[in-house]
Formats: structure tokens, C-alpha cells, sequence
């Protein structure tokens, strides 16, 4: 079974500065996509980034990365230069590379950031 | 483009009463997914339609049911209502089983 985990349940960080959140998951699947997930207060989950397992290179969304280490099966999310709109829950999400596409989530970590 | 769409936003039930959620996807997408998220967890795969069929299940009592309509549009069923169904209930959509999936903002379920 698929299981993932986030074990910061919260981060905090200035305003202006860097923050990495920690993911890791366990599959015996060689095929797969990893997810970030945002869920603001007012509850939308929002795609902010997704890496496929088979791409050696770490995705980039402008202020967000990864670092996806596929032999220790770590997914942790960087967010450059802090904004006070980047408060908000964050989940990591893993699904199988074929068939069906639903997710599985890690319990989350809520950011805060301090102006 | 209207995004995926649910109704209603919040609504409180009874225990052992029934409630029907109901969810719009995307336009053009063919598959709907619902997710529960208890206070604090992260979203629990409840069930996923492509095409008007069941594609996946989670572990999920009997009581919970759903179905999708020609129009693709889906429906969950959560009968006997128990106070740890309190929940927000996410619906996603998305073109098929290849895709990403888009979430709907929830439906936020009570149970007293």
C-alpha cells in the first residue's frame, strides 16, 4: 500500500525567506507522480507543483521546487522568497503512474509566515 | 471556465439521517473522485467514476455510496449518518484516469 507522510506537522518562516517542507513516501511502484498541494482557509486545494518519478530533474514552479530523491523516496518542497499569500496548509500527494489517478495524502504541515 | 463546483458549501445533519452531496465536474472532464478530509487529516479517497463507472474504492463503509450521470456530473450518498462523518468532502475532476485532477471547494458536513 501507498503511504505518505509529512512529519512537520507546522513550519513557520520570515517573510522574504526560504522554507523546505519534508515528505517522504513508500511504494513498490516504479511509476508514479509525487504532488504539492495548497489548501488555504478557504479550503481549495490548489496544484502548486508535481514531479514524475521517471524525471531525474526536480520540478520548478517560479518560487517553488523540489528536491525529489527517488532511492530514498524523499519529496520535500522549497519555497523561495516568502509571501504572506504562501500561508496555508500544505500536503504532500503521491498517485500511480497507470490506472487510476486518485491520490494519496500525507497529513499536512501548516506554514505560517511572520511578517 | 467554471471550475469544478459543489452544493452545497456546508450543511449540518442528524445522526442517522442520509445526506446527498453533489458535485459539477470541469467541463469535458469525464472523471469525478471524492475525497473525505477530516479536521486535521489530510483528503481519504472515498471513490473515483470515469464514464458513468465505478474505477476505485476506498476503504469506506457501505453506508457511503455514489454514483455519476450521463452529464458527468456525480453524486455522494452517505446514509445512517455517524458523528465521525463530520467532514469536508472534496470532489475532483478530471479529463480520465491519465490526468491531473481539479478540486471542487467542498462541501463541509456536520453531524450532531
Amino acid at each position: 500500500a501507498q503511504t505518505v507522510t509529512q512529519s512537520q506537522p507546522e513550519m513557520s518562516v520570515q517573510e522574504a525567506e526560504t522554507v523546505t517542507l519534508s515528505c517522504t513516501y513508500d511504494t513498490s511502484e516504479s511509476d508514479y507522480y509525487l504532488f504539492w498541494y495548497k489548501q488555504p482557509p478557504s479550503r481549495q486545494m490548489i496544484l502548486v507543483i508535481r514531479q514524475e518519478a521517471y524525471k531525474q530533474q526536480n520540478a520548478t514552479e517560479n518560487r517553488f521546487s523540489v528536491n525529489f530523491q527517488k532511492a530514498a523516496k524523499s519529496f520535500s518542497l522549497k519555497i523561495s522568497d516568502s509571501q504572506l499569500g504562501d500561508a496555508a496548509m500544505y500536503f504532500c500527494a503521491y498517485r500511480r503512474g497507470a490506472g487510476a489517478n486518485n491520490l494519496f495524502f500525507g497529513t499536512g504541515t501548516r506554514l505560517t509566515v511572520i511578517p | 471556465d467554471a471550475g469544478v463546483t459543489q452544493s452545497p458549501t456546508h450543511l449540518i445533519k442528524t445522526r442517522g439521517q442520509h445526506v446527498t452531496l453533489r458535485c459539477s465536474p470541469i467541463s469535458g472532464h469525464k472523471s469525478v473522485s471524492w475525497y473525505q478530509q477530516v479536521l486535521g487529516q489530510g483528503p481519504q479517497f472515498i471513490f473515483q467514476y470515469y464514464e458513468k463507472e465505478e474505477r476505485g474504492r476506498g476503504n469506506f463503509p457501505d453506508r457511503f455510496s455514489a454514483r455519476q450521470f450521463p452529464n458527468y456530473s456525480s453524486e455522494l450518498n452517505v446514509n445512517a449518518l455517524l458523528l465521525g462523518d463530520s467532514a469536508l468532502y472534496l470532489c475532483a475532476s478530471s479529463w480520465d484516469l491519465r490526468y491531473e485532477q481539479y478540486f471542487g471547494p467542498g462541501t463541509r458536513l456536520t453531524v450532531t
